[in-house]
């Protein structure tokens, strides 16, 4: 199975402030024939469903706000939010859909300074 | 409206059985692959299984700590998805969604509300 990594554990930042999240994957997601890399970033609240954000790694789902930024490619990924709001506190959690099982990061939880 | 609403979940003792359920709403159920993820009580996500519909039948695949014990099944007639789960642990105490897979970006784009399960004597 592919091991998903995500640091930090938690974060804390100021309102209007960058948060940066990194994801690490055991093994390259990046799918040679698509150059497409199986990575998608959720953000769950307390009692909600997880929401998905990104996929394709760096591909904004509809109605995302365009501050949720995506990057990387192969086996290290980063989630931005690039002026976090008080609606963006949550946990954070990274997911590689190349091979099954699909699997999570163990998530990062993200609060205001 | 695209939803998913589940039910079933509930109380149960180590060792016996329980059914959830996944009723589909606003989309065509048939077309797409569909997932159980579960979160413990204050944990992450856990991929569950995942079933999936190609015309000539479904495959499923389980995650290793449920397999011989749950099974996924879907009834594309209903719009719904189960969980069969049996030889239930305590450590399979947790919110148990539903999601839908997107299929060509295998995102989970829809999920439901979730159904709690507590495994306890």
């Amino acid at each position: 199975d592919i091991v998903m990594t995500q640091s930090p554990d938690s974060l804390a930042v100021s309102l209007g402030e960058r948060a940066t999240i990194n994801c690490k994957s055991s093994q390259s997601v990046l799918h040679s024939s698509s150059n497409k890399n199986y990575l998608a970033w959720y953000q769950q609240k307390p009692g909600q469903p997880p929401k998905l954000l990104i996929y394709w790694a760096s591909t904004r789902e509809s109605g995302v706000p365009d501050r949720f930024s995506g990057s990387g490619s192969g086996t290290d990924f980063t989630l931005t939010i690039s002026s976090l709001q008080a609606d963006d506190v949550a946990v954070y959690y990274c997911q590689q859909s190349f091979n099954t099982p699909p699997t999570f990061g163990q998530g990062t939880k993200v609060e205001i300074k | 409206q695209v939803q998913l609403v589940e039910s079933g979940g509930g109380v149960v003792q180590p060792g016996r059985s329980l059914r959830l359920s996944c009723v589909a709403s606003g989309f065509s159920f048939s077309s797409y692959p569909l997932h159980w993820v579960r979160q413990a009580p204050g944990k992450g996500l856990e991929w569950v299984a995942l079933i999936s519909f190609d015309g000539h039948g479904t495959k499923s695949y389980y995650a290793g700590s449920v397999k011989g014990r749950f099974t996924i099944s879907r009834d594309n007639s209903r719009s719904t998805l189960y969980l069969q789960m049996s030889s239930l642990r305590v450590e399979d105490t947790a919110v148990y969604f539903c999601a839908r897979d997107r299929a060509y970006d295998d995102a989970f784009d829809v999920w439901g509300q979730g159904t709690r399960v507590t495994v306890s004597s």
